[in-house]
């Protein structure tokens, strides 16, 4: 079974109005989870990486105030896209790192509709 | 620079052959880790197999293996016994640095993907 759960899994907004994504570990604690973008038929990108009880770290490129990431507590992390236009329409996807190391488990994906 | 480089953009096999994807890296970091996913319609990212830099044998799992060729920077896939299933985005991916409970350990680089195409 799933052990990264992201919700939802799609979402179509107004332009203008503010979505959040959230990806929770199921059965671990993840003191760091990933945020990707990836647009149709592309590569995965890395947005940001997320700590629990700290800011996030942004990729070079990736407006901050745009693209909220809150990591409140050892399972939970949150991606809120603020004043969503139709470009940010993508799939956007989180990992978190598992135990032993080398295992990085994804979640299910978001699809995102701006209208 | 690229970090990861998969340059077959799409593949076609017949169902029941081997097929091999490629993928190319760069790093100077000595200790990493090469991963393969596959992507299927959904967006579901489906881990397949993992290659340690310093691992000495080529990793398997069921009908993937993974080609490792360290001294070329390779990772190539290889797919025995391909099934109509099989047919999806499939992502290499690199982790560089080793696990030292650094924040960035876990971050993935990806390569562009192969779609690969299996025809019955």
């Amino acid at each position: 079974g799933a052990v990264v759960s992201q919700h939802p899994s799609r979402v179509i907004c107004k332009s203008g109005t503010s979505v959040k994504i959230e990806c929770r570990s199921l059965d671990f604690q993840a003191t760091t989870m990933f945020w990707y973008r990836q647009f149709p038929k592309q590569s995965l990108m890395l947005m940001a990486t997320s700590n629990e009880g700290s800011k996030a770290t942004y990729e070079q490129g990736v407006e901050k105030d745009k693209f909220l990431i809150n990591h409140a507590s050892l399972t939970l992390s949150t991606l809120t896209v603020t004043s969503a236009h139709p470009e940010d329409s993508s799939f956007y996807i989180c990992s978190a790192r598992g135990i032993p190391g080398n295992t990085i488990y994804f979640g299910e994906g978001s699809w995102l509709t701006v209208v | 620079a690229q970090k990861i480089t998969q340059t077959q953009p799409g593949m076609f096999v017949q169902e029941k052959e081997a097929v091999t994807l490629d993928c190319t890296y760069d790093t100077s970091d000595p200790s990493y880790g090469l991963f393969w996913y596959k992507q299927p319609s959904s967006g579901e990212m489906i881990f397949l197999i993992y290659q340690g830099s310093y691992d000495q044998q080529n990793a398997t799992e069921g009908r993937y293996s993974l080609n490792f060729q360290k001294a070329r920077k390779s990772a190539n896939l290889v797919i025995s016994a391909s099934q109509l299933g099989d047919s999806a985005m499939y992502f290499c991916a690199m982790r560089e640095g080793r696990d030292a409970g650094g924040t960035s350990y876990g971050k993935l680089t990806f390569g562009q993907g192969t779609i690969l195409t299996v025809h019955p």
